[in-house]
């Protein structure tokens, strides 16, 4: 089945580490998303790309690192720089940006706790 | 910039209800409206869309209207269920070649028996 794949689901960090979140499509989408999910908050892009070796920061890149060396991942890093990085994390994907009238497809999200 | 504001929530509702969940926007020109749906745990899925003004979406007896005279796109259902209990988003894509999937803050729906 196609679709995109997040793992780990749950992911605990200490503080001054870094790490990274997987994020897998098989959907032949040319963009990709990261966006973290606070309560009360709603979504909040990250960071974005829309073709392999490119990628933009969104409204709150600080503290995050992406790459996009293959069209079918997108992995983020959650730097030690990142301050308040307890969050839900979703991963997702469409079939091109620039097309408005598309939609975004989702992965089960990540949820990455600082102990 | 472009903007979607949601009412305030959580709602909660007994079952066979009706639902709405109003819904504005700002945003220049015509940008497509969603609705996705979140159960709790996973990942967000889309409801419905509309691309165009009073074009209506709908998907699981949910609906909504897109109204450009009111900038809104409020999700309808006549009868809810226990399993609609979710958080909803409200989102739209704007008209420009790179503009981004912008979201309202969520509403939490819950429905008892």
């Amino acid at each position: 089945d196609g679709g995109i794949t997040q793992s780990p689901k749950y992911l605990f960090r200490k503080e001054g580490q870094n790490v990274t979140l997987s994020c897998e499509q098989n959907l032949n989408h040319d963009a990709m998303y990261w966006y973290r999910q606070d309560p009360g908050q709603g979504l909040r892009l990250i960071y974005y790309s829309q073709i392999v070796n490119d990628f933009q920061k969104g409204d709150i890149a600080e503290g995050y690192s992406v790459s996009r060396e293959k069209k079918e991942s997108f992995p983020l890093t959650v730097t030690s720089a990142q301050k308040n990085p307890t969050a839900f994390y979703l991963c997702a994907s469409s079939v091109n940006r620039a097309r408005r009238n598309t939609e975004a497809f989702f992965g089960q999200g990540t949820r990455l706790t600082v102990v | 910039g472009d903007s979607v504001t949601q009412m305030e929530g959580p709602v909660t509702l007994s079952e066979e209800a009706c639902l709405t969940i109003n819904c504005t926007y700002t945003a220049t020109g015509y940008p497509s409206l969603f609705w996705y749906v979140q159960y709790p745990g996973e990942g967000l899925q889309l409801l419905l869309k509309a691309t165009k003004a009073d074009d209506k979406g709908s998907n699981k007896g949910f609906e909504a209207t897109y109204r450009k005279e009111t900038t809104s796109f409020h999700l309808e259902k006549g009868s809810v269920q226990v399993s609609d209990s979710a958080v909803y988003f409200c989102a739209l894509r704007g008209e420009g070649a790179n503009s981004k999937l912008t979201f309202g803050k969520g509403i939490t729906l819950s429905v008892r028996p």
